[in-house]
């Protein structure tokens, strides 16, 4: 079954900074790649995602770059603020299979 | 439009009792899957209802077990349960049509002692 990596599993960054963080997968005919961020108590929230037929997506802070070829994708967060504070979660999902998830990044962002 | 529900939030069991969750959707979603989320194996998937049918199975035991009505809501099931059962089990409802996005609701978290 598909196997999706995530990197790192903890990021500290400085307000205003930028956040990377990386996923790669292992079915290369997956074809849908979603974000999650996930607050202290709260279910996950999508914050974007991506299909296989496009190289990136940006929605105003953020964005994500897929590598079809490489089999990874990345999450782009620019001018950090202390409310990205959380813990990030990527995903793949092949077809109409169930979603398999990344072990997640715990973000801090230090103002 | 309202986000997806979950009931109870939480809940607390003792070993071999067992425990049922509810889920509904968003209006107008009729795929509902039920993940289980646990400090060290992440989030895994259990299973997924469309149309008040099984779409896909995770690779938990029998114990778990679910269904869907005509309304799309959905409850899952565990029966006897045992301590690893402990953690916060998440809803997550799919839009209509063939590029399904899923939607989380805030998850019920279930202590087993």
């Amino acid at each position: 079954g598909e196997n999706v990596e995530q990197h790192p599993s903890t990021l500290s960054v400085q307000e205003g900074d930028s956040a990377v963080i990386k996923c790669t997968y292992s079915d290369s005919a997956s074809n849908y790649f979603p974000w999650y961020k996930q607050e202290l108590g709260k279910g996950p929230q999508l914050i974007i995602d991506i299909r296989s037929n496009v190289g990136e997506k940006k929605d105003q802070r953020i964005a994500v770059t897929l590598n079809k070829t490489a089999k990874h994708f990345s999450l782009h967060i620019t001018e950090t603020q202390p409310e990205d504070s959380a813990v990030y979660f990527c995903a793949a999902r092949t077809g109409r299979r169930a979603l398999t998830f990344g072990s997640g990044t715990r973000l801090q962002v230090q103002p | 439009k309202a986000g997806v529900t979950q009931t109870p939030r939480y809940l607390i069991k003792t070993r071999g009792q067992q425990v049922t969750l509810s889920c509904s959707p968003i209006s107008g979603h009729r795929s509902v899957s039920w993940y289980q989320q646990t400090p060290g194996q992440g989030l895994q998937f259990l299973f997924e209802y469309f149309s008040e049918t099984q779409r896909n199975k995770g690779n938990f035991p029998g114990r778990f077990s679910g269904r869907q009505f005509s309304n799309s809501r959905s409850e899952m099931n565990v029966s006897t349960l045992e301590l690893g059962d402990s953690a916060l089990y998440l809803c997550a409802s799919g839009t209509p049509g063939s590029q399904e996005t899923q939607y989380f609701g805030p998850g019920t978290r279930l202590l087993v002692l």
